[in-house]
């Protein structure tokens, strides 16, 4: 079975502040993908980034970049030069990379960017 | 980029009525699609996995009389909450993903708009 695991139920950064957001997961599966997804109060779901387990380098997306620790089982979200709009939800997820299979959340970690 | 589509975005009804949620992949076609619930200030927790022309797989716990899930095509699928009480109000989320055989399954999870549902 597959769990993701969030520890930081709120977070506040400094506007212009990196953040870094938790995640460790658990599968016992070698094949595996890890996502972020960004939920404003609006409540729709917001892609950020995607890491698979046998990608070699950090995956980067503009002010968003994923540390992967495969040893670790860790795939923290670091957030560069906060800005105000980055306040919201973020849940770290998993799924399977064998079949079209769903997505498995942590709890979420919401973040308030202060001015 | 792939777009799904859920409608209607807000609902309420009254104790005891059916509420039908519509999912829609516009631009591409999904076998499978996967409907999440969400409550206030949690997680979103998987339901079931809609399956284009077979039943729907759901997670444990989930009533499958309760919450009806149909796949009658590749672009299309609906979930309906049957008599419907206080307690079924909640955030409800479809989901599905662009499947490109040249990647396997790793592509993104696309989500729909979401449909709250207040059940009086």
């Amino acid at each position: 079975a597959q769990k993701i695991t969030q520890t930081q139920p709120g977070m506040f950064v400094q506007e212009k502040e990196a953040v870094t957001l938790d995640c460790t997961y658990d599968t016992s599966d070698p094949s595996y993908g890890l996502f972020w997804y960004k939920q404003p109060s609006s409540g729709e779901m917001i892609f950020l980034i995607y890491q698979g387990s046998y990608d070699q380098q950090n995956a980067t997306e503009g002010r968003y970049s994923l540390n992967f620790q495969k040893a670790r089982k860790s795939a923290n979200l670091v957030i560069s030069a906060s800005q105000l709009g980055d306040s919201a939800m973020y849940f770290c997820a998993m799924s399977h990379t064998s079949g079209n299979t769903p997505l498995v959340f942590g709890k979420g970690t919401r973040l308030s960017v202060i001015a | 980029g792939a777009v799904v589509s859920q409608h209607p975005s807000w609902v309420i009804c009254k104790s005891g009525t059916s509420v039908k949620i519509e999912c829609r992949s516009l631009d591409f076609q999904a076998t499978t699609m996967f409907w999440y619930r969400q409550f206030p200030k949690q997680s979103l927790m998987l339901m079931a996995t809609s399956n284009e022309g077979s039943k729907a797989t759901y997670e444990q716990g989930v009533e499958k009389d309760k919450f009806l899930i149909n796949h009658a095509s590749l672009t299309l699928s609906t979930l309906t909450v049957t008599s419907a009480h206080p307690e079924d109000s909640s955030f409800y989320i479809c989901s599905a993903r662009e499947v490109r055989t040249s990647v396997g399954a790793t592509g993104e999870l696309f989500f729909g708009e979401g449909s709250r549902l207040t059940v009086l």
